[in-house]
């Protein structure tokens, strides 16, 4: 049982580059989570899924699209990296309902240049 | 609109000392709230929780507690140990399916 796990690990990319980052989770947990966290702040919300084919958008979902592949995947892609898309991203999921606990991935540091 | 605030942004303690981190929230409809330790270079875990139904919780040294009314919540860690040293996250359930967080807490605990 691996819980939440992301790839990749570390990604440096040029401005104006797109990439998808890879979330994936065995838990059977029906609702998924991307964050992204900056130095000093907390994490904040970027596209949520609720459910296996819907996505919603979060606090900060500009130049980020996101697909629920299926109920175990959900993948975040920039499609035009800015300097300001330089972070630390953190892939989360949780059963759904009234259950409420989450549970983080081991996150992916993105570099910008 | 949905907000969390979190106080202080960093808090210096002696081992063996307590530590209180403060929490508002804006949703009156919020009714779980999730205390998160992030280690450096970590993923957020969480070391506790409570739902509106219930004022306060505890688990060892650790405990938190919910005042609906204001909309406050505070986390407590008595006798800190060098270990407790992080960064500590509270966060507030909105709209049935989403988390928001509060900036954040750096704790330092010096033997």
């Amino acid at each position: 049982n691996a819980g939440v796990t992301q790839t990749p690990k570390f990604q440096v990319l040029k401005t104006g580059q797109s990439m998808t980052l890879q979330c994936a989770q065995d838990m059977n947990h029906n609702s998924m989570y991307w964050y992204r966290q900056d130095p000093g702040m907390g994490l904040r919300l970027i596209y949520y899924s609720a459910s296996e084919g819907t996505t919603d958008k979060g606090e900060v979902p500009n130049g980020y699209n996101v697909s629920r592949l299926n109920k175990r995947e959900f993948s975040l892609r920039l499609e035009s990296a800015a300097p300001s898309q330089t972070s630390v991203y953190f892939c989360a999921s949780r059963t759904g309902g009234n259950t409420h606990e989450q549970y983080f991935g081991p996150g992916t540091r993105l570099t910008v240049t | 609109g949905e907000n969390v605030e979190q106080h202080p942004s960093t808090l210096s303690v002696q081992e063996g000392d307590s530590a209180v981190i403060k929490c508002t929230y804006s949703d009156s409809a919020s009714n779980y709230f999730p205390w998160y330790k992030q280690e450096l270079g970590k993923r957020p875990q969480l070391i506790i929780d409570i739902r509106s139904n219930v004022g306060e919780k505890k688990d060892q040294r650790i405990a938190v507690t919910l005042n609906k009314t204001a909309k406050h919540f505070s986390l407590h860690i008595t006798e800190t140990q060098p270990e407790d040293s992080a960064v500590y996250f509270c966060a507030a359930f909105y709209n049935t399916d989403k988390l928001i967080f509060g900036t954040g807490t750096r704790l330092q605990v010096f033997p």
